[in-house]
């Protein structure tokens, strides 16, 4: 089974600090993604990735950057936080090769802004 | 771009009784639509996926119905039990080659016992 794991489940940060969450996925997979989901809006996409060093913007990058120095691993960068940017933020992974296949999601990190 | 509309928002729903949820999406170019299922606490969980070239794919419970020409595609449940209840989330791919979907904006099942 495909596993992406995402390092917190829970975070609280405070406006102006430069936040990183990470995210790790075991099955050698070529795409990786973040988004944010947010109630009554699903997920948007704000970063994704189709391989090392590769990285594109999504619909809402506004406010992220995005690192990817090795293929396994994905990691989404605030800046500077907002409270705006508090929200559920989910990493997936999918195969890039071939026809288009599925995502695979981690449990999300709950960031509070304060 | 792409544009998916998922309806309803929320659904509840008797135990044993079956449940439907309707999207629809806007590019014709679209050829993959995968369901997902979150459930409280938890990442969102593929329960089942439909290609452009293919109606309807059934898996025991669940099925998936594709009409193209309509640009609409539906998720059946039949026969629900309590833990059925989670949110349900509908998504298109994007253009060819770009590996990414949109997402509709998620239905709330309760199953009532």
């Amino acid at each position: 089974d495909v596993k992406v794991t995402q390092s917190s489940r829970y975070l609280v940060k405070r406006t102006g600090e430069k936040v990183f969450l990470e995210c790790v996925q075991d099955m050698d997979h070529e795409n990786m993604f973040w988004y944010r989901q947010d109630p009554g809006l699903g997920l948007r996409l704000i970063y994704f990735s189709y391989d090392v060093k590769m990285k594109e913007k999504g619909d809402i990058p506004e406010g992220y950057s995005v690192s990817r120095e090795k293929k396994e691993r994905f990691s989404l960068i605030l800046e500077s936080a907002s409270t705006n940017q508090t929200s559920m933020y989910l990493c997936a992974s999918s195969s890039g090769t071939g026809a288009i296949q599925p995502q695979h999601f981690g449990d999300g990190t709950r960031l509070s802004i304060l | 771009g792409e544009n998916v509309e998922q309806h309803p928002s929320t659904l509840s729903v008797q135990e044993g009784d079956s449940a439907v949820i309707k999207c629809t999406y806007s590019d014709s170019a679209s050829n993959y639509f995968p369901w997902y299922k979150q459930e409280l606490g938890k990442g969102p969980q593929l329960i089942i996926d439909i290609r452009s070239n293919v109606g309807e794919k059934k898996d025991q419970r669940i099925a998936v119905t594709l009409n193209k020409t309509a640009k609409h595609f539906s998720l059946h449940i039949t026969e629900t039990q309590p833990e059925d209840s989670a949110v349900y989330f509908c998504a298109a791919s994007e253009i060819s080659g770009t590996y990414k979907y949109i997402f509709g904006t998620g239905t709330r099942l309760k199953v009532l016992a």
